[in-house]
């Protein structure tokens, strides 16, 4: 298996844009996680599904962070409209039949608002 | 609510020499523990994790942890540190049996291997 794939690896994007990160879990896990991960705040869960139905949205920021996942093989997570301070290196995870299983995590998306 | 404590932000040692990383955790209800490293540019991995069955885990590369539930705590040990292991390494808990589980992480600690 490819592991978690997690596209794009490096986005720069100007203020005020629209920013979307793709994940595809591995396939036949139940889970998908996304994280964000920045110095200050270190490692955050956003938001998590289970069987593509979001389960915990408690992590996302605010209202300008938005996930979705409409089958098994593809998630996305979108900011709209994006801030510098959403700066941030995002993971994608999965796991496969519960949340205490082994979380496999993809390379991440270094993301730069200037 | 369920979280893990990581003392030192940074850990250096020399290579061959014994590894140990801190590792406190705060549930109120038995937790699921884990130990997850994270190289340069990449995801984290799992090392090892604790699911209430043994108290001293073996994880991967040689590493391993106990489970010490008087003093809360689970920290990670390798008896001779090598250059490749130089990454970040983050503590996390799970509070089992409650609803919407989720993995909390520690702050992380750098760990530095020094020829």
């Amino acid at each position: 298996d490819a592991g978690v794939i997690q596209s794009p690896r490096h986005e720069v994007t100007e203020m005020g844009q629209e920013v979307t990160l793709r994940c595809k879990p591995i396939s036949g896990h139940d889970y998908l996680f996304w994280y964000r991960q920045t110095m200050m705040r270190g490692l955050e869960l956003l938001i998590y599904f289970n069987n593509n139905v979001p389960i915990d949205d408690s992590g996302m920021p605010e209202d300008r962070f938005s996930a979705k996942m409409p089958n098994a093989s593809f998630s996305t997570l979108k900011i709209q409209p994006s801030e510098p301070r959403d700066s941030a290196v995002y993971f994608c995870a999965s796991s496969r039949r519960q949340v205490v299983d082994e979380q496999f995590f993809g390379p991440g998306t270094r993301l730069t608002v200037l | 609510a369920q979280s893990v404590t990581q003392l030192g932000s940074h850990v250096s040692v020399s290579e061959g020499a014994l590894v140990l990383l801190r590792c406190n955790y705060s549930s109120s209800v038995p937790p699921y523990l884990f130990w997850y490293v994270q190289y340069p540019n990449q995801g984290l991995q799992l090392l090892l994790k604790y699911t209430s069955a043994a108290t001293l885990v073996k994880g991967i590369n040689d590493f391993e942890a106990e489970f010490k539930k008087s003093e809360t705590s689970f920290h990670l040990t390798k008896p001779s540190a090598h250059m490749s292991d130089a990454a970040e390494y983050f503590c996390a808990v799970i509070a089992a049996g409650t609803g919407f589980q989720k993995l909390v992480f520690g702050t992380g600690t750098r760990l530095l291997v020094s020829p």
